[in-house]
């Protein structure tokens, strides 16, 4: 099955500093690549995702990339304020049923604290 | 997102003893999933349902049971709880795109 490394488990950053979050995967059929923000004692919200077809999306202030080759993607957030700190999960999927979405295998998950 | 309810909220129980968590949904989804949560750990798969008549286990589904009685409603079972049951459990659905997490339900098992 599906394996998703993420790194790192915590993360520290000054308010307006760029954060980066990287996750590798191990099934090559994986083709859809959520990112997950929790914050404290609330469920888990997508905040961006990507698909196998798209090597770099933006939102903003945040930005996914993904390297088919290497298996692996990042999160990338700039100019991080305060309200930003939450821990931020990856995940992969290979999807069903010819759509994109199927079961979901998550990363670890990192902490993120922004310091104002 | 009230979309997606779970009940109850939290729960103390004890070793041995049965207890249901109960999943129900009002985006018309078809995909179905409960996932436990916890620390360092992310979120790992328990069981999932493509539809009313498909269930599959997902990586951790030893301990646990569903039941998808409607589209919009998916339980989990624990028949006879331990501690290292104790977790954050969630319940999620998904269309063709994003996945929809229920407020979570908190579990300890004493």
């Amino acid at each position: 099955g599906e394996n998703v490394e993420q790194h790192p488990s915590t993360l520290s950053v000054q308010e307006g500093d760029s954060a980066v979050i990287k996750c590798t995967y191990s099934d090559s059929a994986s083709n859809y690549f959520p990112w997950y923000k929790q914050e404290l004692g609330k469920r888990p919200q997508l905040i961006i995702d990507i698909r196998s077809n798209v090597g770099e999306k933006k939102d903003q202030r945040i930005a996914v990339t993904l390297n088919k080759t290497a298996k692996h993607f990042s999160l990338h957030i700039t100019e991080t304020q305060p309200e930003d700190s939450a821990v931020y999960f990856c995940a992969a999927s290979s999807g069903a049923g010819g759509t994109s979405y199927g079961k979901l295998t998550f990363g670890q998950g990192t902490i993120l604290t922004v310091h104002p | 997102d009230a979309d997606v309810t779970q009940t109850p909220r939290n729960r103390i129980t004890k070793t041995g003893k049965r207890i249901m968590l109960e999943c129900s949904q009002t985006k018309g989804h078809d995909r179905m999933y409960w996932y436990r949560q916890d620390p360092g750990l992310g979120l790992r798969l328990i069981y999932y349902s493509f539809d009313v008549k498909d269930i599959n286990k997902g990586e951790i589904s030893d301990g646990y049971s569903v039941s998808r009685q409607a589209q919009a409603k998916f339980s989990l079972s624990l028949e006879s709880a331990i501690p290292n049951q104790t977790a954050l459990y969630f319940c999620a659905t998904s269309g063709d795109s994003e996945g929809f997490f229920g407020p979570g339900t908190r579990l300890t098992v004493l």
